[in-house]
């Protein structure tokens, strides 16, 4: 079964300061991964996606980027975070029959 | 611009009661649509796919697709208190269909 491992549970971060979200997934080889935000009872709004190892495309601009250096690995950052980067922030993996979420990372910028 | 819009925006039904959520969608060319139902600090969870037009069911959760009408939607027969969550749609698009569109979520109360 695939599970998909996230790091860290929460984060509380300062403005202007850096950010390195991280994600893991195990039972499937060479998956489609995508980094999603929520903002508290709001909508998923999708931020890249990555079909293969050293390639993400991005899908809407929030001073953010993200990695793929293996593959099983998805990463997010930014060198520089502001308020508006406060949220849940979902790695997902895509199968043919479902998008599959992780727990997410819980960001607070204060 | 590729939108998914939900109604309604909040839904409170009687214990026992028929929940029924609804979604359009602006790409005629989506070809996958799912259900994601999500609890408070919890990551959503996938309830149902549907890939064809007509009703789908599995168990009490019943989804119908009309690509023609650009909608899709989700009946949730016999609801209980546990049904309460934040319900998605989310629909894919785009080429190669990457870009999974989540609708805006409508906030069900299943009152006992």
């Amino acid at each position: 079964a695939q599970t998909i491992h996230q790091w860290p549970v929460a984060e509380i971060k300062a403005v202007g300061s850096p950010l390195s979200l991280g994600c893991t997934i195990k039972g499937k080889s060479s998956p489609n991964l995508y980094w999603y935000w929520q903002a508290t009872g709001g909508t998923l709004q999708q931020l890249f996606y990555s079909i293969t190892v050293g390639q993400v495309e991005s899908v809407v601009q929030l001073n953010l980027s993200a990695s793929r250096p293996k593959d099983d690995q998805f990463i997010l950052s930014t060198e520089k975070l502001l308020l508006s980067h406060s949220g849940f922030y979902l790695c997902a993996s895509r199968t043919d029959t479902e998008v599959f979420f992780g727990k997410g990372t819980r960001l607070t910028v204060v | 611009q590729q939108k998914v819009q939900q109604s309604p925006e909040s839904l409170i039904v009687p214990e026992g009661g028929m929940a029924s959520l609804n979604c359009t969608f602006s790409d005629r060319n989506s070809q996958y649509f799912w259900w994601y139902r999500q609890h408070s600090g919890e990551g959503p969870k996938a309830l149902m796919s549907i890939f064809s037009n007509g009703d789908k069911k599995e168990g009490r959760f019943t989804a119908h697709l009309n690509k023609a009408s650009l909608y899709v939607s989700l009946h949730i027969k016999d609801s209980q208190p546990s049904d309460s969550a934040l319900y998605f749609c989310a629909v894919s698009m785009g080429t190669g269909g990457y870009k999974v569109v989540f609708g805006s979520g409508t906030r069900l109360l299943v009152s006992p």
